[in-house]
């Protein structure tokens, strides 16, 4: 059974430090890795989708890699805000069940 | 374009009665997932639809039913629920390369 870990599992940074979250996956057979912000009381929202095939991709101050043969993931994230702050989940997809990871809670303070 | 909408968005339930959580997508996806959300526990699937007419059970599908009503929309029932149900609920759409759009979700509380 795929198991997916965060950590840290909660990070408090002051407003413009560059950073990086971890996730790590016991199954290297995934068919993508996707990142999702979720705000407190909120449904997720994608950030960003990896293929299997991919290394890795970008959209705007984030950048998410992926490495299959470590099992890792990193979500890298530029210049942080305030307004970055949420909790931030991976999940491993395909045809099989999705695993998500418990998330990291990021609080970005001025 | 709405995207993935879920109603209700919040729900108080008695211990044994029923109620029908109901999720749309407009994105012409052909599968839909249902999800909790619990402390501690992560999302956990439930049931999935790879397609319309087709369901299957995911991690915790006990005390739950499905349907695929049409390619839009993706129903889940409880038909006695029970205080360990209370969770957050999420239904998504999910896109070619397995690419997950989440809905906002129904807070359930059984009592």
């Amino acid at each position: 059974k795929q198991e997916v870990t965060q950590i840290p599992a909660a990070l408090s940074v002051p407003e413009g430090e560059n950073l990086v979250l971890n996730c790590s996956f016991t199954d290297s057979a995934i068919y993508n890795l996707q990142w999702f912000r979720q705000d407190p009381g909120k449904g997720l929202t994608s950030l960003l989708l990896i293929q299997s095939s991919q290394r890795e991709q970008t959209s705007g101050r984030l950048n998410a890699s992926l490495d299959k043969s470590s099992g890792r993931s990193t979500l890298y994230i530029a210049a942080s805000q305030p307004g970055d702050s949420a909790t931030y989940l991976c999940a491993s997809g395909g045809s099989y069940i999705p695993t998500f990871g418990r998330g990291t809670s990021l609080i970005v303070h001025p | 374009n709405a995207g993935v909408t879920q109603t209700p968005k919040f729900q108080v339930l008695k211990t044994g009665q029923s109620m029908t959580l109901q999720c749309a997508q407009d994105m012409n996806h052909n599968s839909m997932y249902w999800y909790r959300q619990d402390p501690g526990m992560g999302l956990r699937l439930i049931y999935y639809s790879a397609s319309e007419g087709t369901t299957d059970k995911g991690e915790v599908p006990n005390g739950y039913n499905v349907s695929r009503l049409n390619k839009r929309e993706f129903s889940l029932r409880l038909e006695s629920a029970a205080p360990s149900q209370t969770s957050v609920y999420f239904c998504a759409s999910v896109a070619n390369f397995y690419e997950q759009y989440f809905g906002p979700g129904t807070r359930l509380t059984v009592t």
